[in-house]
């Protein structure tokens, strides 16, 4: 089954505590991202990737950090999480960026 | 910057009864999508539409780049139809989707 996977589902944390969210993916899109979900702000977009070993920044790419080491993974770093990143992250992939995007289930992150 | 307005931010209707969301940008879109986010949090592309029009099921989607918008329209709502609907564009490529903000939706029975 196509899909892509995130984990962990839900997770609290404390402040300064280095945490990582896998995600992966099964198609072999060469175009992954992740984005925040925040009340009243929709969906902006933390990295994004366009192939292997190439990242960059998007719209709120502060306190987070990104690697794509192999097609099909892209964690989601989080060096010293501080409680403005508690928020719903989505992982997302596409053949391209201009391709239709599937979505991760979703991270609910909790940075107390 | 870049904008993507949708509306209307919240939508109540009764099950059975049609509706129109709408989605505004500011700028020639190479692409437009539209989103389903699901009660339990879970994104689904509905469709990828950067001009014309779509149809799949119950639902359909038109976008007129010329004009900068898009509809999308959902007849005979049912209650699983509730969730929030987000439209994201491309401006240019290989630039990241922006989301509007969405539109709420609430179907009661």
């Amino acid at each position: 089954e196509a899909q892509v996977t995130q984990n962990p589902r839900y997770l609290i944390t404390v402040t300064g505590k280095k945490l990582t969210v896998t995600c992966s993916q099964n198609m072999n899109h060469e175009y992954m991202s992740w984005y925040r979900q925040d009340p009243g702000l929709g969906l902006r977009q933390i990295y994004y990737s366009m192939n292997v070993e190439v990242t960059d920044k998007g719209d709120v790419p502060e306190g987070y950090k990104v690697s794509r080491k192999e097609k099909r993974n892209f964690p989601l770093i989080l060096e010293s999480p501080s409680p403005n990143q508690t928020s719903l992250y989505f992982c997302a992939s596409s053949f391209s960026p201009s391709g239709t995007q599937y979505f991760g289930p979703g991270t609910r992150l909790t940075v107390l | 910057g870049i904008q993507v307005e949708q509306s209307p931010p919240d939508l109540i209707l009764q099950e059975g009864a049609n509706s129109t969301l709408r989605c505004n940008f500011s700028d020639s879109v190479n692409n437009l999508q539209w989103f389903h986010q699901n009660p339990w949090g879970q994104l689904i592309n509905l469709f990828y539409i950067p001009s014309g029009t779509k149809q799949n099921g119950r639902l359909s989607a038109t976008t007129v780049a010329t004009e900068r918008y898009s509809l999308l329209y959902i007849s005979s709502s049912q209650t699983t139809d509730s969730g929030v609907y987000f439209c994201a564009a491309e401006y240019s490529g290989n630039t990241p989707l922006v989301f509007g903000k969405g539109t709420r939706l609430s179907v009661i029975a």
